[in-house]
């Protein structure tokens, strides 16, 4: 089982409508959990970044919140834009002594805004 | 300042075969990993090099090693290329730990595909 799961597995919706992703994991405690977006075929670029002990980050549209308690993050979405078409993955950081790091990436969602 | 780049962008190849994937890290990066996506797959940790050596390794073949330079470039070789090599392998670089906040700068990745 993954330590990193992510819901749902695919999504539609219309451009200019909010969403909102959802991850759930086990790796804890940890470094940092972060929302990565990846276009077909290209490399994942870093929306936000959490550390352990935030709740919410912003990055224009894309608001990423935190709940260390049921170990749950989500990703929301407003005001959505065909360019926002991409697979959506959250990562889980864990870094030790000598930094060393351990990186669980989830399983994605791949969103699709239609006009 | 380029970020990560590799090189090339697309290869193929033939079982049995094999093939070095390269790439150069972020400007002041020290830290280079490598993953594996398969199609509609997350990334999968292959390894991390620093140093110029091998600091961990995911669960992936002996086939598949690599190898740092002082530069901080590193090569990816997969030596008996099967048809489930076929994927998009993914170079990312982070700096001298900086705290938890650090992050993986992701290349644009090498579409490798087996026939």
């Amino acid at each position: 089982k993954n330590q990193v799961e992510q819901s749902p597995q695919s999504l539609i919706i219309l451009e200019g409508k909010n969403c909102t992703l959802q991850c759930n994991y086990t790796v804890s405690p940890f470094s940092n959990l972060r929302w990565y977006k990846q276009d077909t075929g290209r490399g994942p670029v870093s929306l936000t970044i959490m550390t352990f002990s935030e709740n919410t980050k912003s990055n224009g549209r894309y608001t990423a919140t935190l709940d260390a308690d049921t170990k749950q993050s989500s990703l929301h979405i407003t005001a959505s834009q065909l360019s926002d078409s991409a697979s959506y993955i959250c990562v889980v950081t864990e870094v030790f002594s000598g930094g060393y790091q351990k990186v669980t990436f989830g399983t994605g969602t791949k969103l699709q805004v239609i006009p | 300042d380029a970020g990560v780049t590799q090189s090339p962008t697309h290869l193929i190849k033939t079982r049995g075969q094999q093939v070095t994937l390269r790439c150069s890290p972020k400007s002041g990066h020290d830290t280079v990993s490598w993953y594996q996506q398969a199609l509609g797959q997350g990334p999968q940790f292959i390894f991390q090099y620093y140093e110029e050596e091998e600091r961990q390794r995911g669960n992936f073949p002996d086939r598949f090693s690599g190898h740092q330079f002082p530069n901080y470039s590193s090569e990816l070789n997969v030596n008996a290329l099967l048809l489930g090599d076929s994927a998009l392998y993914l170079c990312a670089s982070r700096g001298p730990a900086s705290g938890s906040t650090d992050t993986q700068y992701f290349g644009p990745g090498t579409r490798l595909t087996v026939l």
